[in-house]
């Protein structure tokens, strides 16, 4: 049971390309969301998936695409990537909304944009 | 807009002392409260969670206390460890008691611990 586990670890990307971020569950988790971590902003929600066919737009999800590929898997791609993408994206997930566990967090993805 | 703060950026204490990290918040709908910790290189573990009607819940070493007329919230370990140094993240959700926010959380800034042995 490897929990939630992301896509690479790194990334360096110059200005203007693209790439995805990768991220499954194996918790059977029904909900997931992508998050951005930046100095002194704390975590802010990108992007989130209700339910598997379901996504939506969190607080900051200007220059970013998901895609919930299947229950296990929730995708984050930059289209065309900008410095002030850089930062640590973190994907989570939680069982049921009716439940309100704690949503589990995978461990981040460091992204440098030059 | 944060609508939660973590006013103190780091929290410096002896081991076997207590920690207080605080919390505040702006948006009274939130009824569900999160404290999340954080090592260097990994992604947030869930410590302790609190809901709305209460005004306290204890875990262990871990207290969070929630004050709704102040919207204030705080962590408090007792006693500290070196093991507990880390990023302290409070969060905040809607939804507990009816409605929902699909499980989004919102998040404060976050609070560097140090214990010192």
């Amino acid at each position: 049971n490897a929990g939630v586990t992301q896509t690479p670890k790194f990334q360096v990307l110059k200005t203007g390309q693209s790439m995805t971020l990768q991220c499954a569950q194996d918790m059977n988790h029904n909900s997931m969301y992508w998050y951005r971590q930046d100095p002194g902003m704390g975590l802010r929600l990108i992007y989130y998936s209700a339910s598997e066919g379901t996504t939506d737009k969190g607080e900051v999800p200007n220059g970013y695409n998901v895609s919930r590929l299947n229950k296990r898997e929730f995708s984050l791609r930059l289209e065309s990537a900008a410095p002030s993408q850089t930062s640590v994206y973190f994907c989570a997930s939680i069982y049921s909304l009716s439940s309100y566990n704690e949503q589990f967090f995978g461990p981040g993805t460091r992204l440098t944009v030059l | 807009d944060q609508q939660v703060k973590q006013n103190s950026p780091s929290l410096s204490v002896q081991e076997g002392r207590i920690s207080i990290l605080n919390c505040d918040y702006t948006n009274s709908m939130f009824d569900y409260f999160l404290w999340y910790k954080k090592y260097p290189a990994e992604g947030p573990t869930f410590l302790i969670s609190i809901s709305s009607i209460k005004d306290k819940n204890e875990d262990g070493r871990f207290t969070v206390f929630l004050n709704k007329s102040a919207k204030h919230l705080s962590l408090h370990i007792v006693p500290s460890q070196p093991g507990d140094s880390a990023v302290y993240f409070c969060a905040a959700s809607i939804g507990y008691y009816g409605g929902t926010s699909y499980g989004k959380l919102t998040f404060g800034q976050g609070t560097i611990l140090t214990v010192h042995p």
